[in-house]
């Protein structure tokens, strides 16, 4: 089945930039997204992209699509302390009927 | 909008007990869902549905029921509760087939003794 990996902790400095990089296996991945969740919440939607994209630029986050290697990464420019929390990637295609796969989540910790 | 609704927030039970976590949504979205997160083992879907009377198992659904007789409610019940199944359980929601985002609830932290 689809699987989505992501490395579990990254630790940056505030003011430097975060990058969180994502594999995923199911070549049919249509969507591929970005969610952030912080402590005791939910999560929420930051960014995602088409399949048929390989960049997207929204504000402080670039998100660079690699379809031939299957690799996502997620940058964070100028890294903020309230950027702190779990980011999941997740992976979607056209016919997975409103069912994402998430990758097991990349703990951001901003140090000041 | 509210968005989702999930309660309770927090629920202790003892093992062998049942209940039911209640998710809701209020933006008509035909896609409903449940997940289960664990430290290290992210996101886990354990039912989906595409419709009301409509519903599907996901990749860990032992243990857990559901049904979908309204488009807004998706009730995910616990039939004999066990120490594994503590966990926050996620319900999440979306608008139709290839959409580009899942709303999540605030999510259920659960505790089995």
């Amino acid at each position: 089945g689809e699987d989505v990996e992501q490395s579990l902790f990254l630790s940056v400095r505030e003011g430097d930039s975060s990058v969180i990089n994502c594999t995923y296996t199911d070549s049919s991945s249509t969507y591929l997204y970005w969610y952030k969740q912080e402590p005791g919440a939910g999560l929420q939607l930051l960014t995602y992209i088409f399949s048929n994209m390989d960049m997207k630029q929204d504000q402080r986050l670039t998100v660079l699509l690699n379809k031939k290697d299957k690799h996502l990464s997620l940058r964070i420019a100028d890294t903020q302390t309230g950027d702190s929390a779990i980011y999941f990637c997740a992976e979607k295609g056209d016919t997975n009927a409103g069912k994402s796969t998430f990758g097991d989540g990349t703990t951001l910790t901003v140090k000041p | 909008n509210a968005g989702v609704t999930q309660t309770p927030k927090f629920q202790v039970l003892k093992t062998g007990q049942s209940m039911t976590l209640q998710c809701a949504q209020d933006m008509n979205h035909e896609y409903m869902s449940w997940y289960r997160q664990d430290p290290g083992m992210g996101l886990r879907l354990i039912h989906y549905s595409v419709g009301a009377g409509i519903t599907d198992q996901g990749e860990v659904p032992n243990g857990y029921n559901v049904s979908r007789s309204t488009t807004e409610d998706f009730p995910l019940r616990l039939l004999s509760a066990a120490p594994s199944q503590t966990s926050v359980y996620f319900c999440a929601s979306s608008k139709e087939k290839g959409t580009t985002e899942q709303y999540f609830g605030p999510g259920t932290r659960l505790t089995v003794t």
